[in-house]
């Protein structure tokens, strides 16, 4: 059974960039068929698309994160990863990666990681 | 990209059918039929409930109900039961490999 877990710092400060992880087991994150996601969440709201990637490098990003986001695979490590640059309060969030069906649904999620900005 | 609109809330007695709609635009959910739902209870990661607009996944209960008309899309609960009290949201491509997701409807079972 595929299981998905992020991994990083939970607290920045604003200006640093957010590095976190997803380990993916239990499957292979080379398989073509997928893409892979990043989601993120604010403390009581709703859910926000940041960002997907193809293990071949493919990425797409949320045109109102485009310039601050970076996704990227080790094929090597099993893992993705999200950069995101000159974080602020608006930042934190709990983040979640998730494995995107050819289809365009995600399924399953990590459990998602706390990461709070704040001087 | 906007975020779809939902229902801040909807609730219903246990037993009852209730519907949360998701509108989007021509853009997303107009454009494609590649609407999928999610069950969030609190502290926990979504659990995808519905996808390509009205299929169900192995395991989820047939309660569960999706349909699409134009720039909207609709999940029912149909006899909902206390079990069912969590968080929904919608997502829709949009086109160019992006998502979006709905802003969320909190269902309270009365």
């Amino acid at each position: 059974q595929l299981q998905l877990q992020e991994s990083g710092p939970g607290l920045l400060k604003p200006s640093e960039t957010l590095s976190l992880t997803c380990t993916v087991s239990g499957g292979s994150i080379s398989s073509s068929t997928y893409f892979w996601g990043w989601i993120r969440q604010p403390p009581g709201k709703g859910l926000e698309w940041i960002g997907s990637l193809h293990f071949s490098g493919i990425t797409q990003y949320n045109s109102s994160l485009k310039s601050r986001v970076t996704i990227s695979v080790d094929t090597s490590k099993n893992q993705f990863s999200l950069n995101l640059s000159s974080v602020t309060a608006a930042d934190t969030a709990v983040y979640y990666c998730a494995r995107i069906w050819p289809r365009d649904w995600f399924d399953p999620w990590g459990q998602g990681t706390l990461v709070t900005v704040s001087s | 990209q906007s975020a779809l609109t939902q229902p801040a809330s909807v609730s219903g007695s246990p037993g009852q059918s209730i519907t949360i709609s998701c509108t989007g635009t021509s853009s997303d959910i107009g454009s494609h039929n590649l609407v999928s739902w999610y069950q969030q209870n609190p502290g926990k990661a979504p659990k995808v409930i519905i996808y390509e607009n009205s299929k169900r996944p192995s395991g989820v209960s047939a309660r569960f109900s999706g349909s699409k008309s134009g720039n909207t899309a609709s999940l029912t609960i149909s006899g909902v039961q206390a079990e069912d009290e969590a968080d929904y949201y919608c997502s829709s491509y949009a086109g160019s490999s992006t998502y979006v997701f709905g802003t969320g409807t909190k269902v309270t079972v009365l």
